[in-house]
């Protein structure tokens, strides 16, 4: 199994700042990373494929980057609308696809 | 807009199995790959497994001995059981759509349906 690890665990920020979340993978993944939004009583959103590819619709604050087994999702100026927890998923492995913990942006 | 809609009792007894289906607005059940995801506090989100409209399926390998999913094309549905249930399997499910191609990213997600297992 691959361990997808996240941090910060939490973290708090302020409208407009940027917000960098980080993603480690126990092994290569090469660039089978997506990135997912979670906020509560609605269902994930897909932000970010292929490590760095944004899925339609998703604005242009959101970038993600990296490959192997570090990879980085950037919010370049946070929005309130922003809040929520962002988990990595990484398909490498197809027969067992595996999320990380996620990390929980709020707003200060 | 294809949407999927998660359906079926929302508490379970421990020891018995957890049924749920999935229903999609369209005909799309036939050319792509549908997960069951599910999400609790304490684990966060875990994929279950997938099938393919053909029935070609993959299971979390933690899940396998009890879960099965299935697909019926006729009416649009992709159905999951979980047997054996305990509180540990208490979550919100999520049926899912594997994005169009090579990624096994999920780019369309129904709006999950809260499974409490509790006697």
């Amino acid at each position: 199994e691959i361990v997808m690890t996240q941090s910060p665990a939490t973290l708090s920020v302020s409208p407009g700042e940027r917000v960098t979340l980080s993603c480690r993978a126990s092994q290569s993944i090469n660039f089978n990373l997506a990135w997912y939004q979670h906020k509560p009583g609605q269902a994930p959103r897909l932000l970010i494929y292929g490590a760095s590819v944004r899925a339609p619709g998703i604005p242009a604050r959101f970038s993600g980057s990296g490959s192997g087994t570090d990879f980085t999702l950037t919010i370049s100026s946070l929005q309130s609308e922003d809040l929520a927890l962002y988990y990595c998923q990484q398909y490498t492995v197809r027969s067992h696809l595996t999320f990380g913990g996620g990390s929980k942006v709020e707003i200060k | 807009q294809v949407q999927l809609q998660e359906s079926g009792p929302r508490l379970v007894r421990p020891s018995e199995t957890l049924s749920l289906t999935c229903t999609v607005s369209d005909d799309s059940i036939s050319s792509e790959y549908w997960s069951w995801i599910r999400s609790s506090p304490g684990k966060g989100l875990e994929w279950i497994g997938y099938i393919f409209h053909s029935g070609i399926t993959k299971y979390n390998p933690s899940l396998k001995s009890r879960v099965t999913i299935s697909v019926d094309t006729s009416n649009n549905q992709v159905s999951l059981n979980l047997f054996s249930v305990t509180a540990a399997d208490t979550a919100v499910y999520y049926c899912a759509r594997k994005l169009p191609g090579m990624s096994d990213a999920f780019d369309l997600w129904g709006q999950g349906a809260m499974v409490t297992v509790s006697s």
